[in-house]
């Protein structure tokens, strides 16, 4: 089926090493967002890219890193993992025409 | 900048009540507005939009309507259901068509409809 799809589901990591989040769409929308989620503070953006090749930072992007060779994938890599970024992650697709984003069912991270 | 606000929860309704969830917004600018739902274990799934002022999103029996004077964006439905327990986000977005822009959330707002 077409759609969004995020791996891990569930992580859980130790503080200091570095992990990387998959996030994967069919649609070959052009634009593609990370959020994290956490609990007083909804959703913020971290980066989002508006084209393959074509990033750019939001709101929270220290301690993270993300590329784009592919339209269709946007990994998230946080280079050396910290309790802070205990959350959930959700990545997002949108392209023109749609209405909103379409968003992925998210990854809780643990950072002990 | 953009940002919105909306109001402090958690809300706890019985099931047939009627429901309101406040939103207001700061942007430059003509911002096109949106309420998202998100259920347990499950992403943002879109509820309802309105691109321009006046305009009325409606899906699910929710509606919302776009007030610019105001600068709200006020989530209605007249009878709440137990399987609408949910997080209910408010959000813009930069430009007008909504579709390939930045998205600016609100906090987010749980409800719980008893039976």
């Amino acid at each position: 089926d077409a759609g969004i799809t995020q791996s891990p589901r569930y992580k859980i990591t130790e503080t200091g090493r570095q992990v990387t989040l998959m996030c994967h769409q069919t649609w070959s929308h052009s634009y593609m967002f990370w959020y994290r989620q956490d609990l007083g503070h909804g959703l913020r953006l971290i980066y989002y890219s508006a084209a393959a090749d074509i990033t750019d930072k939001g709101e929270v992007p220290d301690g993270y890193v993300v590329s784009r060779s592919k339209t269709e994938n946007f990994p998230l890599t946080l280079e050396s993992a910290t309790r802070s970024q205990t959350s959930v992650y959700f990545c997002a697709s949108s392209d023109p025409g749609r209405d909103g984003y379409t968003f992925g069912s998210g990854t809780r991270l643990t950072v002990v | 900048g953009n940002s919105v606000t909306q109001m402090e929860g958690p809300v706890t309704l019985s099931e047939e009540a009627f429901l309101t969830i406040n939103c207001t917004y700061t942007a430059t600018g003509y911002p096109s507005l949106f309420w998202y739902v998100q259920y347990p274990g499950e992403g943002l799934q879109l509820l309802l939009k309105a691109t321009k002022a006046d305009d009325k999103g409606s899906n699910k029996g929710f509606e919302a309507t776009y007030r610019k004077e105001t600068t709200s964006f006020h989530l209605e439905k007249g009878s709440v259901q137990v399987s609408d327990s949910a997080v209910y986000f408010c959000a813009l977005s930069d430009f007008n068509t909504g579709a390939n822009s930045k998205l600016t959330f609100g906090k987010g707002i749980t409800l719980s409809v008893r039976p």
